[in-house]
C-alpha cells in the first residue's frame, strides 16, 4: 500500500456528527476513487476524480461529499453521520490503465 | 447502471487442485479487466490484469479474457491453503470511465 496513505484508520462517530476522511498519494496519478466495503456487497464506489478539480458521483454517493484540491489529496466528508454508514472505507488510485494501488483502510462506525 | 457479476461461493477446493473463479462484465466497451486478493481485514491486492482477448499467465495464476462472451476468468494452479481468501473481478473503462468491482468469491482451500 507505499504510496497511498488513509487517515484515520479507526473512528468512532456519534449520529449526527461530521467528519472527513482524507487521501493521499505521492505517485503523481490521476485518478482516484472512495469505495466503501461492507459485508457480502463487495467495494462500491462512492465518488472518484478522475482529475485535479473533477469529481464525479459513483454507485452510493448519497450522504457524501468528495474534494479533489490537488492532484494529490482526495478527500471524503460525511456531513451528518447515519448508522448506515458504518463500513469499512478504501481510498484508490489508477495510472493510466493498469496500475491501481489501494490504500490500507479506514474502519468507521456510526453509533 | 452497468454491473459486475461474481459467484459469492464459497468456493472449496482442495490443496493441490485447480481453482476456477468466474466473473462476467455487462458493459461491452470495458477495456481492462483486473483480479484482486483480498484477505480479512486487509486491503485488496492485485493479482493480475489482462487487456486483450485470450489467455495471461503469471506463476500459478492464468487470466482469460472473452471479450466476446464478456466473460473473466481466474485459475489457481497447485492451490495452496494461502490462496484462501476473497477475489474481487474488476472492470475499467466503459461508458462511465471507471473502475467497478464484483461482490467477490470467497475461495478455501483445504489442507
Amino acid at each position: 500500500n507505499a504510496g497511498v496513505t488513509q487517515t484515520p484508520k479507526f473512528q468512532v462517530l456519534k449520529t449526527g456528527q461530521s467528519m472527513t476522511l482524507q487521501c493521499a498519494q505521492d505517485m503523481n496519478h490521476n485518478s482516484m476513487y472512495w469505495y466503501r466495503q461492507d459485508p457480502g456487497m463487495g467495494l462500491r464506489l462512492i465518488y472518484y476524480s478522475a482529475s485535479e478539480g473533477t469529481t464525479d458521483k459513483g454507485e452510493v454517493p448519497n450522504g457524501y461529499n468528495v474534494s479533489r484540491l490537488n492532484k494529490r489529496e482526495f478527500s471524503l466528508r460525511l456531513e451528518s453521520a447515519a448508522p448506515s454508514q458504518t463500513s469499512v472505507y478504501f481510498c484508490a488510485t489508477l495510472l493510466g490503465v493498469n496500475t491501481i494501488y489501494f490504500g490500507e483502510g479506514s474502519w468507521l462506525t456510526v453509533v | 447502471q452497468k454491473e459486475v457479476e461474481q459467484n459469492s461461493g464459497p468456493l472449496s477446493v482442495p490443496e493441490g487442485a485447480i481453482a476456477s473463479l468466474n466473473c462476467t462484465y455487462s458493459d461491452r466497451v470495458s477495456q481492462s479487466f483486473f483480479w484482486y486478493r483480498q484477505y480479512s481485514g486487509k486491503s485488496p491486492e492485485l493479482i493480475m490484469s489482462i487487456y486483450s482477448n485470450g489467455d495471461k499467465e503469471d506463476g500459478r495464476f492464468t487470466a482469460q479474457l472473452n471479450k466476446a462472451s464478456q466473460y473473466v476468468s481466474l485459475l489457481i494452479r497447485d492451490s495452496q491453503p494461502s490462496d484462501s481468501a476473497t477475489y474481487l473481478c474488476a472492470v475499467y473503462g466503459g461508458s462511465q470511465g471507471n473502475l467497478i468491482f464484483g461482490k467477490g468469491t470467497k475461495l478455501s482451500v483445504k489442507p
